[in-house]
């Protein structure tokens, strides 16, 4: 069954610090891997897309990581902001399944000053 | 930049009652797309429409209908809303061909 599951559903940090979210995927023929941010109240946005040759890829404080053999994916978040306060949910998609994506429960993260 | 407008926030509708939600984008997306969003379930995929009048059903298609008149409208409908259906819905686009998609604000539609 192709299922994607992250954890923790839910982590409070305190402003500054760093955190990793992990999802876990069984997803096959696996075709890429991708970290959306959902803020309260909206749509998820893109973050960053991870295909199956990439091992890490940045974008600002967010790092996410990607291990194909162990499917495994990592989002890091550096020196956390208020405004990171959101959901992060991972979306991987099959090879040869056009549109059909498998989307995670989420990670709610909440930033405290 | 890409914008995906959803006709309501918030709707309260009572059981029974027929239900439109209707979503626009304004990018010329071929791919349109409908989730229901629930806690700790993720997104789930209700249908999705390729071309003006095309269809597809996704994961969870029952008690749902959709209409694709024009390419830059997708409608979602509930023909006898039922507390079960109570969720936030998402609506998405995308271009053929880019797997990326964007998304709305989303509906939180309450069936009482």
């Amino acid at each position: 069954k192709n299922q994607v599951e992250q954890s923790p559903q839910s982590l409070i940090i305190l402003e500054g610090k760093n955190c990793t979210l992990q999802c876990n995927y069984t997803v096959s023929p696996f075709s890429n891997l991708r970290w959306y941010k959902q803020d309260t109240g909206r749509g998820p946005v893109s973050l960053t897309i991870m295909t199956f040759s990439e091992n890490t890829k940045s974008n600002g404080r967010y790092t996410a990581t990607l291990d194909a053999d162990t499917k495994q994916s990592s989002l890091h978040i550096t020196a956390s902001q208020l405004s990171d306060s959101a959901s992060y949910i991972c979306v991987v998609r099959r090879d040869n399944a056009g549109n059909m994506l498998t989307f995670g429960g989420g990670t709610r993260l909440m930033v405290k000053p | 930049d890409v914008k995906v407008t959803q006709s309501s926030r918030y709707l309260v509708k009572r059981t029974g009652e027929k239900v439109f939600l209707e979503c626009v984008q304004d990018m010329d997306h071929e791919n349109m797309f409908w989730y229901r969003q629930d806690p700790g379930l993720g997104l789930r995929l209700i249908y999705f429409s390729y071309d003006v009048k095309m269809k597809e059903k996704g994961d969870i298609p029952e008690g749902y209908s959709v209409s694709r008149e024009k390419k830059e409208r997708f409608s979602l409908i509930l023909e006898s809303a039922s507390t079960n259906q109570t969720s936030m819905y998402l609506c998405a686009s995308s271009y053929r061909g880019k797997e990326e998609q964007f998304f709305g604000p989303g509906t939180r539609l309450t069936v009482l």
